[in-house]
């Protein structure tokens, strides 16, 4: 049971550039979401997903896309990066219910746009 | 809007001293409290939870929290402080704005603690 998983771990990006996280969870949760880290800041919710082909903008949306085709993976994609979005990157999962609250995080992905 | 304030960015405690992290919340009605814990280089992993009932909860690794209406508060204990606790703690709020059963969670801006041996 590998929980909640991020790919790729590190990435350095040039202004411009795209890219897409990719999270996958295991443990057949309904909710999915993406945060990022920023020092000082604790955890910004940017996207989250409350079930197989649902999406919604949480806090700090701008500049992001995301998509589940999939009930167990949430896909996070920089359009055109900006140094602004250099960050640590979060997904985590959680059942519905009660139980929406008590989020599964992933181990992170640092993302350097320079 | 909703918030939560931690008081303390870093805080340092020797091990086998005791340990209090403050959290305070801003939120209209009961709130469901969290704190989770976020060793280096890893995810955030939840310590304990508070929904309502029993106002004293325990959590994982021997932490416990208490919940105080009047005082807004839903502050982090331990009575022994080892060096494995050394991590950034998160305190946070579930926001049952967005209606449904949609929660999200919004967190303080963390606790670093370091112990001293």
């Amino acid at each position: 049971n590998a929980g909640v998983t991020q790919t790729p771990k590190f990435r350095v990006l040039k202004t411009g550039q795209s890219m897409t996280l990719l999270c996958a969870q295991d443990m057949n949760h309904e909710y999915m979401y993406w945060y990022r880290q920023d020092p000082g800041m604790g955890l910004r919710l940017i996207h989250y997903s409350v079930g197989e082909g649902t999406t919604a903008k949480g806090e700090v949306p701008d500049g992001y896309n995301v998509s589940r085709l999939k009930k167990q993976n949430f896909l996070l994609g920089l359009e055109s990066a900006a140094p602004s979005q250099t960050s640590v990157y979060f997904c985590a999962s959680s059942y519905g219910g009660t139980q929406t609250y008590e989020q599964y995080f992933g181990p992170g992905t640092r993302l350097t746009v320079t | 809007a909703q918030s939560v304030t931690q008081p303390d960015i870093h805080i340092t405690v020797s091990e086998g001293a005791s340990l209090e992290l403050r959290c305070n919340y801003s939120y209209g009605a009961t709130p469901y409290l969290f704190w989770y814990v976020q060793s280096p280089g890893q995810g955030l992993q939840l310590l304990l939870k508070y929904f309502s009932g029993d106002t004293l909860v325990q959590g994982i690794k021997g932490f416990e929290a208490e919940f105080k209406r009047s005082q807004s508060s839903f502050n982090l204990r331990k009575p022994s402080v080892h060096w494995s606790d050394a991590a950034e703690y998160f305190c946070a709020v579930g926001d049952r704005n967005y209606g449904g059963s949609q929660g999200n969670l919004i967190f303080g801006k963390g606790t670093k603690l370091s112990v001293k041996p």
